[in-house]
């Protein structure tokens, strides 16, 4: 079973809101990630956990908030977001951060994402 | 710095003429590089990894193979539900996790 699982499937806030997008795996993968993408782009990665750890935080804005409550769970915390972070939210998982392994545990499995919208 | 190209940027299909999706790439030191078939408003489906120059992986209409500086998908006799963005990316001896990512081609399949 390769299936990394995402709620909600749409969400509309507004600028003050908070809200948290869910994702979770159940393979035993140490290595979670955060995903942006816009219409017609590649996904643009935003945070790596390794471990339960955050590896890479690639100059996220502070209104994301990432946690990972254990293993098998990472949330995104989102704050105070403006129209242009309205995007596809993708959570991804592989085995194996780093070079723990070879390239197969390089492999990310995706979730089917968060339609995002900010009004 | 690792680059992925990919082309053609968009491509439509006849139902069963077969073609071949291309995607070059410079990479200090592979260590996979990754198919994906995405439809619109979804997460990224795995299709493949490759290794190593010289490999090659199928399945159904489709199958990968790999030199050292690029990737093709080639799809045999494309059926209209084959339509989607298929996406290549590829992660490098840095350790960090990233994927890098193509921009992807759109392939339409017409009945």
């Amino acid at each position: 079973d390769t299936e990394v699982t995402q709620t909600p499937k749409h969400l509309v806030m507004g600028m003050t809101n908070k809200k948290s997008l869910k994702c979770e795996q159940h393979m035993g993968h140490r290595a979670m990630y955060w995903y942006k993408q816009k219409a017609k782009k590649p996904p643009e990665l935003m945070f790596v956990y390794s471990y339960e750890k955050l590896s890479i935080n690639e100059s996220v804005p502070s209104r994301f908030s990432p946690e990972c409550p254990n293993s098998s769970l990472l949330n995104l915390h989102l704050h105070a977001l403006q129209p242009e972070d309205s995007a596809l939210y993708l959570c991804a998982s592989s085995q194996e951060p780093g070079l723990a392994g070879d390239g197969s545990t390089d492999t990310q499995y995706f979730g089917p994402g968060t339609r995002l919208t900010v009004l | 710095e690792d680059q992925v190209t990919q082309s053609p940027e968009a491509l439509r299909l006849q139902e069963g003429e077969s073609s071949s999706l291309n995607c070059s790439y410079t990479v200090s030191g592979l260590r996979g590089l990754f198919w994906y078939r995405q439809d619109p408003g979804k997460g990224p489906e795995f299709l493949f990894t490759l290794y190593s120059a010289g490999e090659e992986k199928e399945k159904e209409r489709l199958k990968a193979t790999l030199t050292k500086k690029e990737s093709f998908l080639h799809i045999t006799a494309p059926k209209p539900e084959d339509s989607a963005t298929y996406l290549c990316a590829l992660s490098d001896q840095t350790g960090a996790n990233n994927l890098f990512f193509g921009t992807g081609t759109r392939l339409t399949v017409i009945p």
